[in-house]
């Protein structure tokens, strides 16, 4: 059975870029979340989709969006983007509340 | 606003140690609770997860219990190998949403 698949699994782009990251989740899975994990942050929630339509959003800047496809496949887009945005960005689906979440290799972005 | 604390930060055993991992969440409205591991420069490995009406979960040399009326969560691994060794996180899924609130991870080394 295919995992949560994210690509790239890396990227290198300069300030003021803008960078586009994708997300197959597990076939069947709607609920889609992407998370940033940073050195001196850890891991912190972006946002949350289902069934197309956004849930929550974390505190993050307006810089970062996201959206699902009605195939349940993911985007996040990241605009003008600032050193501080380098991460590793996870992806990750789940059936729904009740169930735990499964997550990808994730992309490593580095900005320069 | 739900906090997630993990401690020790460290841990460095030797082989075939019995080990106790703690998670402490200030919350205790919780849909469930998960147990990753992480290794180095790669995504995230789904250990456990306990429903909020449940107690433990056990796989194999593994098993976690949750006391959701005192916030806490315990991961135990019994007879450690050094494959073991890698980052493990927690994290609680709140009743307000699907978002998953992460701790900041143990670092588990597991000397032969």
């Amino acid at each position: 059975k295919a995992g949560v698949t994210q690509t790239p699994r890396y990227l290198i782009k300069t300030r003021g870029q803008q960078v586009t990251l994708s997300c197959s989740p597990i076939s069947g899975h709607r609920s889609v979340s992407w998370y940033q994990q940073t050195p001196g942050q850890g891991l912190q929630f972006l946002f949350e989709y289902f069934s197309e339509t956004q849930r929550n959003k974390g505190n993050f800047p307006g810089r970062f969006s996201g959206r699902q496809f009605s195939n349940s496949r993911s985007e996040m887009n990241v605009s003008t983007l600032e050193l501080g945005d380098s991460a590793l960005y996870l992806c990750a689906s789940s059936w729904g509340l009740n169930y735990g979440y499964t997550f990808g290799s994730g992309t490593r972005l580095t900005v320069v | 606003k739900q906090e997630v604390t993990q401690i020790p930060a460290a841990l460095s055993v030797p082989e075939g140690e019995n080990l106790v991992l703690n998670c402490s969440f200030t919350d205790s409205a919780i849909y469930n609770l998960q147990w990753f591991r992480q290794d180095p420069g790669k995504g995230l490995t789904s250990l456990l997860l306990i429903q909020s009406s449940q107690r433990e979960q056990t796989s194999g040399r593994l098993n976690a219990s949750l006391d959701k009326s005192s916030g806490r969560s315990t991961l135990y691994i019994a007879a450690s190998q050094p494959g073991d060794s890698a980052t493990y996180l927690c994290a609680v899924r709140n009743n307000q949403g699907g978002k998953l609130i992460f701790g900041q991870g143990t670092e588990l080394s597991v000397k032969p």
